[in-house]
């Protein structure tokens, strides 16, 4: 099993939809989660950290799920702009850190 | 102003060359990272360092030598180059290491193409 799993997709989606993407790890031990965003042949740039309260950052809900071990990204209201690979990162445990990257899930937003 | 930049931005050379990929950042961070995309585009790190020290090596064949003669930079040197090299290498910067909730800034990356 992999360390971290997402569907790669693609998802295609018009402009205006609501999109959810799941990612689920295996080390229990893990300590923190994050979502990147990457655009075709840029740099990874942080989206947004993820808790277990959830969090809300504009269009972006973020989930944490530790019992299931697994993590979510709702986007609403698409747009054009939101079109990008996103991917899962997850960290830890601490004292033997390391930071684990998901292969991405490709949202591509249609007019 | 650029926070973590490297150059070069495009790399193609031979088999067997050996080559440099440059880093730098002005974040002020403590840590530093070498990461290589595939062509799967699978992220994996290869090396990271903390204030000039080595802390993670993961399974990089000796070929690959960061050097970091300096907090702010970490440089990638990479001998006998083969075809499985071809990737894009990021280089990335941490505030800190051992804290589980580091976020990571990435440089541009170097598209390494190796014929």
């Amino acid at each position: 099993r992999k360390e971290v799993e997402q569907d790669p997709g693609p998802f295609n989606v018009p402009e205006g939809a609501t999109v959810a993407f799941n990612c689920t790890y295996s080390n229990s031990a893990s300590q923190s989660f994050f979502w990147y965003r990457q655009d075709c042949r840029k740099e990874p740039k942080l989206l947004m950290s993820v808790y277990s309260s959830g969090n809300e950052d504009g269009r972006f809900t973020a989930q944490l799920n530790r019992a299931s071990q697994y993590i979510s990204l709702l986007i609403r209201d698409s747009k054009l702009s939101d079109s990008a690979t996103y991917l899962c990162v997850v960290n830890g445990p601490t004292g033997g850190f390391k930071t684990i990257f998901g292969a991405g899930t490709r949202l591509f937003v249609k007019a | 102003d650029t926070a973590v930049s490297q150059t070069p931005k495009y790399l193609v050379t031979q088999m067997g060359n050996d080559k440099s990929i440059k880093c730098e950042q002005n974040l002020g961070h403590d840590t530093m990272y070498w990461y290589k995309q595939d062509s799967k585009k699978f992220l994996k790190i290869m090396f990271s360092y903390n204030n000039k020290e080595l802390i993670i090596n993961e399974t990089v064949p000796n070929r690959f030598s960061p050097k970091s003669p300096d907090k702010a930079h970490l440089n990638l040197h990479i001998n006998s180059l083969e075809l499985g090299d071809s990737a894009v290498y990021f280089c990335a910067s941490s505030q800190a290491v051992g804290a589980s909730n580091e976020k990571l800034f990435f440089g541009s990356g170097t598209q390494l193409s190796v014929l």
